[in-house]
């Protein structure tokens, strides 16, 4: 398995403003993505965060509003911009860790937006 | 896209009792997990079995990958056992998990 963290665990913010969130892994993972969990929904992917190049989104998500890095095999940061209150989810990053196929969740970082 | 359904939606059990939750899948997958989100928002692993038969503790789990099901089994339920109780399939050559709606338990003291 693999030790993920998020940071921040939660955060209250205004509407149109942005708000980072980190994903940190404790080990080399081949591939790490983004999800959203709307209030009493399911997970549904963001995007696959792609070291060194940019991430492949799904539909109904474009960089403009969810950008996405990640610099190294072991970190990543989602920014959501222009926060409305219809932003307020969940967001939970996953890794996959080489040659396995399971995937691990990391504890999730809880966003209102007022 | 792949479709996955879970069954039921809402279940509510007095402790002690076993339950059994399904999730079916519309295509052929090359991953299926199980999860436990807890009231706390985490989301924790509980089995990966794109196939066959495992078992851990009071928690087991079955994948008819030709059939296109899963079942998870509980046994002698206790009241930490509440939450919402996801699958997740991931699709031939593609990595990323479509998720159910979930089962959201409940177990009664």
């Amino acid at each position: 398995s693999a030790v993920i963290s998020q940071k921040p665990s939660r955060d209250i913010c205004q509407r149109g403003t942005s708000l980072t969130i980190q994903c940190q892994v404790d080990s080399q993972v081949t591939m790490m993505f983004w999800y959203r969990q709307q209030p009493g929904q399911s997970l549904t992917l963001i995007a696959t965060a792609n070291q060194g190049s940019e991430a492949t989104y799904e539909s109904g998500f474009v960089i403009d509003k969810f950008p996405i890095s990640r610099p190294n095999l072991t970190f990543s940061t989602l920014t959501v911009s222009n926060m409305s209150p219809e932003d307020s989810s969940i967001y939970l990053c996953s890794v996959a860790l080489a040659g396995v196929g399971e995937q691990f969740f990391g504890p999730g970082t809880r966003l209102t937006v007022l | 896209g792949i479709q996955v359904e879970q069954s039921p939606p809402d279940l509510i059990l007095q402790e002690g009792a076993n339950s059994t939750l399904r999730c079916n899948f519309s295509d052929s997958v090359n991953n299926l997990q199980w999860f436990h989100q807890n009231p706390w928002g985490q989301l924790i692993n509980l089995f990966y079995i794109p196939s066959g038969t495992k078992q851990n503790g009071r928690l087991s789990a079955t994948t008819v990958a030709t059939e296109r099901y899963s079942l998870l089994y509980i046994s002698s339920s206790q009241t930490t056992d509440s939450g919402v109780y996801f699958c997740a399939v991931g699709i031939q050559g593609a990595q990323k998990l479509v998720f159910g709606q979930g089962t959201r338990l409940t177990i009664n003291p």
